[in-house]
């Protein structure tokens, strides 16, 4: 079945520690892409990757960062999290083509982030 | 950068009525332009999509048209249905970074 998966789905953690949420997906899509998504505020974009090993930031990056050393990964690092990062994240991939990245974007079911 | 809006940001209508949500954006560069439905608790699914060398685009109660000169687009749904409602998002992308639109919570009643 393709899909988009992230682990994990609920997350609890103070201040200060780090953590790694993983994005997988089985589609061989070359687009991939973080999200979060607070009330009001939609889905605003953190990082994005058009291929392996090329990342580039979306309108809110800082706090965050990403490696894509494969083609189906593509975690999200927390390396100091604080309570404004407290948020349902978002992972979504899609094929490139001539289009780049106007093409259908998958999501995975979210991963709730609650930073006390 | 590109930036979208959306409105109005709380739809409630009847059932059977129709539901129209409008979103501009800034970028003439845009080329690609989604609608997610969202329901509570759940991912954001597709639910149809444009391109900018096409003016209107239906599938069954579900349109989307596109001004590509005023840089604004529309979803409409007719005949809505008590399953309608959630939470639905615009987007628009000049092909790398895809920016959404703050969302609509549409509320059909029974």
């Amino acid at each position: 079945e393709a899909q988009v998966t992230q682990n994990p789905r609920y997350l609890i953690t103070v201040t200060g520690k780090k953590l790694t949420v993983t994005c997988s997906q089985n589609m061989n899509h070359e687009y991939m892409s973080w999200y979060r998504q607070d009330p009001g505020l939609g889905l605003r974009q953190i990082y994005y990757s058009m291929n392996v090993e090329v990342t580039d930031k979306g309108d809110v990056p800082e706090g965050y960062k990403v490696s894509r050393k494969e083609k189906r990964n593509f975690p999200l690092i927390l390396e100091s999290p604080s309570p404004n990062q407290t948020s349902l994240y978002f992972c979504a991939s899609s094929q490139m083509g001539e289009r780049k990245g106007g093409e259908t974007q998958y999501f995975g079911p979210g991963t709730r982030l609650l930073v006390l | 950068g590109e930036n979208v809006e959306q409105h109005p940001s709380t739809l409630s209508v009847q059932e059977g009525d129709s539901a129209v949500i409008k979103c501009t954006y800034s970028d003439s560069a845009s080329n690609y332009f989604p609608w997610y439905k969202q329901e509570l608790g759940k991912r954001p699914q597709l639910i149809i999509d444009i391109r900018s060398n096409v003016g209107e685009k239906k599938d069954q109660r579900i349109a989307v048209t596109l001004n590509k000169t005023a840089k604004h687009f529309s979803l409409h749904i007719t005949e809505t249905q008590p399953e309608d409602s959630a939470v639905y998002f615009c987007a628009a992308t000049n092909n790398n970074d895809m920016r959404f639109g703050a969302g609509t919570r549409l509320t059909v009643k029974p």
